[in-house]
């Protein structure tokens, strides 16, 4: 089961980018990187997923280097209501176990004025 | 598409009572969970279903009973609650396991006295 590790907090304007940085040592040939977004009372909803490379979506960038130990969630000309906290998980494509996938405590992203 | 919907959205009960938390998909998802979410935590797994029919504990599943009813229903059942599992309740689905996307429903605010 891959670990990752991500800072506890960040903070930020309105307007600017924000990268987010999680690391997994021990990442296995056929797990992905995924990272979701909780909003306060609500469950998390998915954001962005990859495996190797960079994966754009409407919302963000995925950035992850080629010996794949760690990704980067850039989040361009945040706003106020990106406000949330951000999970880095790493799951096994293949899997049936539902455990291989560990939410952890995430990055909680404050963005102010 | 209703997409994951629990009941009820709050509960108080006594030390020793009994409940049921309901779930359900209309994705017709194969994978379901439960996971528990306390102040200022990530969220924790406490059981998951592969398939229907089948049920796997997860990180903290003491204290807890679930049921896979059929495909689109995945219960939870606390037989005698205590204080420490006051704490928010979050089912999900996804149509894999592993790296599969999970939706997550709106969540159950339990409190235990």
């Amino acid at each position: 089961l891959a670990k990752t590790t991500q800072p506890i907090s960040m903070d930020s304007y309105e307007g600017q980018e924000v990268n987010i940085t999680c690391s997994h040592n021990n990442i296995a040939t056929n797990d992905y990187i995924t990272w979701y977004q909780q909003f306060p009372s609500q469950g998390p909803r998915f954001i962005i997923q990859g495996y190797k490379t960079k994966v754009t979506n409407e919302v963000a960038s995925l950035f992850i280097p080629a010996d794949r130990k760690s990704s980067t969630l850039s989040l361009p000309r945040v706003s106020l209501s990106d406000t949330a906290v951000y999970y880095c998980l790493v799951g096994d494509e293949n899997s049936n176990s539902g455990y291989a996938l560990n939410f952890g405590k995430g990055t909680s992203l404050l963005v102010t004025p | 598409n209703a997409g994951v919907t629990q009941t009820p959205k709050f509960q108080v009960l006594k030390t020793g009572q009994s409940m049921t938390l309901q779930c359900a998909q209309d994705m017709n998802h194969n994978s379901m969970y439960w996971y528990r979410q306390d102040p200022g935590m990530g969220l924790r797994l406490i059981y998951y279903s592969a398939s229907e029919g089948t049920t796997d504990k997860g990180e903290v599943p003491n204290g807890y009973n679930v049921s896979r009813l059929n495909k689109r229903e995945f219960s939870l059942r606390l037989e005698s609650a205590a204080p420490s599992q006051t704490s928010v309740y979050f089912c999900a689905s996804s149509e894999g396991g592993g790296a599969d996307t999970q939706y997550f429903g709106p969540g159950t605010r339990l409190t235990v006295l």
